[in-house]
């Protein structure tokens, strides 16, 4: 099955400090997805992007498709920030979502 | 209700009793995935239903383990004959996808913490 590395695996930041987060795919995918899991164990998803750039007030994500990697940003970074991000991907349409094994983050104030 | 909802929040069982986890999707949403997640882990796939089609269940992990769901509704993921290794996060998931070939953002109820004592 396709594999999904997130890197890197932990991410320690100071409040306001900006940061990238990296997600590596090992084939071409029809859907990339970013989620964020709170320390409450919610997720919550971030953004659909299979491709291009969005952006979410202090978040974006950039997805290159031929190059088999997507980017996630945090600017300004909070405290709030913190918890685990994973990113997932759809190799085909009408296939399940594979997660990678997930960036965990925490923001100290 | 607006979001996905999973019953029971929490669930402590003995070692060898069956047991049931409720998912219930957003109204509409005809896909509907299960992941399991043990502490500190990533999310491991189960199932995943698409509206009228056969199930994939290339992820559940032994015949111990089945889901049902009723049409584009509510899914059942049952575990018969528990063991401690089943002790973990449930987490079911919808999104809307009227066709297969669609993808549409998933959306992930808050999960059952299943122990196996």
């Amino acid at each position: 099955g396709i594999q999904v590395e997130q890197s890197p695996p932990d991410l320690i930041l100071q409040e306001g400090a900006n940061s990238t987060l990296r997600c590596n795919f090992s084939d071409s995918v029809n859907n990339l997805q970013w989620f964020h899991q709170n320390p409450w164990g919610q997720l919550i998803n971030l953004f659909y992007i299979p491709s291009g750039t969005k952006q979410n007030g202090r978040l974006s994500a950039t997805t290159v498709a031929t190059e088999r990697y997507s980017l996630l940003y945090i600017s300004s970074s909070q405290t709030t920030d913190s918890g685990v991000y994973f990113c997932a991907v759809e190799k085909a349409a009408g296939n399940k979502l594979t997660f990678g094994g997930g960036t965990r983050v925490l923001v100290k104030p | 209700g607006a979001g996905v909802s999973q019953s029971p929040s929490n669930k402590v069982t003995e070692k060898g009793k069956d047991v049931e986890l409720r998912c219930d999707p957003i109204s509409g949403h005809t896909a509907l995935y299960w992941y399991r997640q043990r502490l500190g882990q990533g999310l491991e796939f189960l199932i995943y239903f698409q509206g009228n089609s056969a199930p994939d269940k290339s992820g559940l992990p032994s015949d111990r383990f089945s889901a049902e769901r009723t049409g584009e509704s509510v899914s059942t993921l049952t575990i018969q004959r528990t063991q401690q290794e089943d002790s973990a996060v449930y987490l079911c998931a919808s999104s809307w996808a009227p066709v297969s070939s669609y993808n549409s953002p998933l959306h992930f109820g808050n999960g059952t913490r299943l122990t196996v004592t």
